[in-house]
């Protein structure tokens, strides 16, 4: 079975603060996506990276970075939160092209 | 501008009864489509998915149906149950231009089934 894990269920944060989300999967997947989720909005995604140390944007790539020094490991960097950044943040890893499959996602909240 | 599209936010049906989910898609360049189900508090697990080659996919009690002409595709569920409440998100992908495998989902509609 794929699992992908992320590092928190839930997180608190303060506005300013640096946030790193940390997403880890153990099926040797090429591929690694953050998405948020929001009411009404669905999944959008931040970044996806198809190799180590590879990375490309997403569809909202603002206000975000990531890391990927590891092929198992993928993290989301938030340089300096904000209110608007308070959502479902999701993680996901895929063969190739094939099915992605997701983490539990992480509820951020940024007060 | 939103490429995949479900535009009804929420459906309810009752136990025993079908249950059909809609999806729009815009980019013609789509050649592979998937449905995840979502609970609260988890993340998506997919459900099932169809190639652009395919007008039609069963996996038991789920049915996605495929029409390009029309850009459409939905999903049936025979017979719900109550265990399928959930959010169920349409996905595509253009597959034959990108294997980086970037999936563009819809905006989810929430199904309730009642006992």
């Amino acid at each position: 079975d794929v699992k992908v894990t992320q590092s928190s269920r839930y997180l608190v944060k303060r506005t300013g603060e640096k946030v790193f989300l940390e997403c880890v999967q153990d099926m040797d997947h090429e591929n690694m996506f953050w998405y948020r989720q929001d009411p009404g909005l669905g999944l959008r995604l931040i970044y996806f990276s198809y190799d180590v140390k590879m990375k490309e944007k997403g569809d909202i790539p603002e206000g975000y970075s990531v890391s990927r020094e590891k092929k198992e490991r993928f993290s989301l960097i938030l340089e300096s939160a904000s209110t608007n950044q308070t959502s479902m943040y999701l993680c996901a890893s895929s063969l190739a092209a094939d099915t992605q499959y997701f983490g539990p996602g992480t509820r951020l909240t940024v007060l | 501008d939103q490429q995949v599209k479900q535009n009804s936010p929420s459906l309810s049906v009752q136990e025993g009864r079908i249950s059909i989910l809609n999806c729009d898609y815009t980019n013609s360049m789509f050649d592979y489509f998937l449905w995840y189900k979502k609970y609260p508090a988890e993340g998506p697990t997919f459900l099932i998915s169809i190639s652009s080659i395919k007008d039609k996919n069963e996996d038991g009690r789920f049915t996605v149906f495929l029409n390009k002409s029309a850009k459409h595709l939905s999903l049936h569920i025979v017979p719900s149950q109550p265990g399928d409440s959930a959010v169920y998100f349409c996905a595509a992908s253009a597959l034959k231009s990108s294997n980086t495998g970037k999936l563009i989902f819809g905006q989810g509609t929430t199904l309730q089934v009642k006992p």
